[in-house]
């Protein structure tokens, strides 16, 4: 099994719908991450945790919103999908050595 | 705030060649560095990492990147570049312990580095 699962890998939704990308980690790490990729902008920062009771923010995290269910599972949420939320999704996981492991990916398009 | 910059959305070398992807960063304290690569369909792969040892950094693959504190600079170089090299490159910088991104990567825009034969 992987490290990092991501559960869909591919996804077609409808605008205003609401939709669920989730993600568990078998590294036993505290921190997780979700990340958002865009051509030519590389990976941004949705939303970050660095343990079960904390939650933060990153650089684009409107429109999103997360839950972090137990130590190794983080999901993202989008309430109402919108078209410029099509993109691909990574979750990643990093200990205290900064080894960050990513998993597959979601795509996920939002017509 | 931190940042990456990567001069060059896309490389092209023949198979064989020098491979150089540039990456610059801003810190307001040391950071840490990063090169990651993403083949088509797939994940991010870690290249290696700079976290204040040695500034001259070995990761997998024969690829190898020096840390220029001078210079912000973190390029990644291979001497011979391969075929199965072609894929897409990400720098990435967080802060190191006492900073406000410690823990949380900044990535680049990303190169594509095409290797043609």
């Amino acid at each position: 099994d992987a490290d990092v699962t991501q559960t869909p890998r591919n996804r077609i939704t409808k605008t205003g719908k609401r939709i669920m990308l989730e993600c568990s980690q078998t590294k036993g790490h505290d921190r997780m991450y979700w990340y958002r990729q865009d051509p030519g902008l590389g990976l941004r920062l949705i939303y970050y945790s660095f343990d079960v009771k904390d939650i933060n923010k990153g650089e684009i995290s409107d429109g999103y919103s997360v839950s972090r269910q137990a130590q190794a599972k983080f999901s993202l949420s989008l309430e109402s999908a919108i078209p410029n939320q099509t993109a691909l999704y990574f979750c990643a996981t990093s200990g205290t050595d900064y080894g960050y492991t990513f998993g597959s990916g979601t795509r996920l398009t939002v017509v | 705030a931190q940042s990456v910059t990567q001069l060059g959305s896309h490389v092209s070398v023949s198979e064989g060649a020098l491979v150089l992807l540039r990456c610059n960063y801003s810190s307001s304290v040391p950071p840490y560095l990063f090169w990651y690569v993403q083949y088509p369909n797939q994940g991010l792969q870690l290249l290696l990492k700079y976290t204040s040892a040695a500034t001259l950094v070995k990761g997998i693959n024969g690829f190898e990147a020096e840390f220029k504190k001078s210079e912000t600079s973190f390029h990644l170089t291979k001497p011979s570049a391969h075929m199965s090299d072609a894929a897409e490159y990400f720098c990435a910088v967080s802060d190191s312990a006492g900073g406000t991104s410690y823990g949380k990567l900044t990535f680049g825009q990303g190169t594509i580095l095409t290797v043609h034969p």
